[in-house]
């Protein structure tokens, strides 16, 4: 079964450090997100990604991150310079189609700790 | 703005027993509503979802959901719950703004399952 995958699934990094959180999205799918999970609290939205450009972005989603798809298969979530607040568990996810009816798929996560 | 209200934090029920998730959400107009399931170490998983038409949907793993627009509701439920059901779950309604096809979480039900 096809599935969404995500490295490192656990870094541990010292504040104001810059850091990659990467995904391989499920090969046909044209359309992906990353959200993350702050320990106790709701999976927030941060970001959309379609044809190669932001397509909706949070309000958490400021200057500091940044994303990309660097070679058609990866899809990467940078925080240039990591806060204490930035520690939470950050999954990404991709779908096929349009809007709600293709199914959203979860990779199983990436935690991040700030120090 | 769109919301989600998961009222039950955390949740206890002998195997067996049936189980009731509670779910509420704010859309100003015909949503889309889904639930999720997180076991440990694992992604987010789709259970169910519900677009349209009949208000009482079938998921995996032997859950079904009702859509209940006069309560603003969408209760998972299952009749007789296994202890490998023993996870987080997620209730979500999707925010078609723009199409981007994000979804708004509610904060998750801990679900404990008892011998």
């Amino acid at each position: 079964e096809p599935e969404v995958t995500q490295t490192p699934s656990h870094q541990v990094t010292q504040m104001g450090q810059e850091v990659i959180l990467r995904c391989v999205p499920i090969s046909n799918h044209l359309y992906f997100y990353w959200y993350r999970q702050i320990l106790g609290q709701k999976v927030e939205f941060l970001v959309s990604f379609y044809n190669n450009e932001i397509s909706e972005k949070s309000e958490i989603f400021d200057d500091q991150f940044s994303v990309e798809r660097p070679d058609g298969s990866n899809f990467t979530l940078k925080i240039r310079s990591t806060k204490l607040e930035d520690s939470a568990m950050y999954f990404c996810a991709s779908r096929r189609g349009q809007g709600m009816h293709g199914e959203l798929f979860f990779g199983e996560g990436s935690r991040l700790t700030v120090l | 703005a769109q919301s989600v209200t998961q009222p039950d934090i955390h949740i206890t029920v002998s195997e067996g027993a049936s189980l009731e998730l509670r779910c509420n959400y704010s859309y100003g107009a015909t949503p889309y509503l889904f639930w999720y399931v997180q076991s440990p170490g694992q992604g987010l998983q789709l259970l169910l979802k519900y677009f349209s038409g009949d208000t009482l949907v079938q998921g995996i793993k032997g859950f079904e959901a009702e859509f209940k627009r006069s309560q603003s509701s969408f209760n998972l439920r299952k009749p007789s719950v296994h202890w490998s059901d023993a996870a987080e779950y997620f209730c979500a309604v999707g925010a078609n703004s723009g199409n981007t096809g994000k979804l708004i979480f509610g904060q998750g039900t801990t679900l404990q399952v008892k011998p």
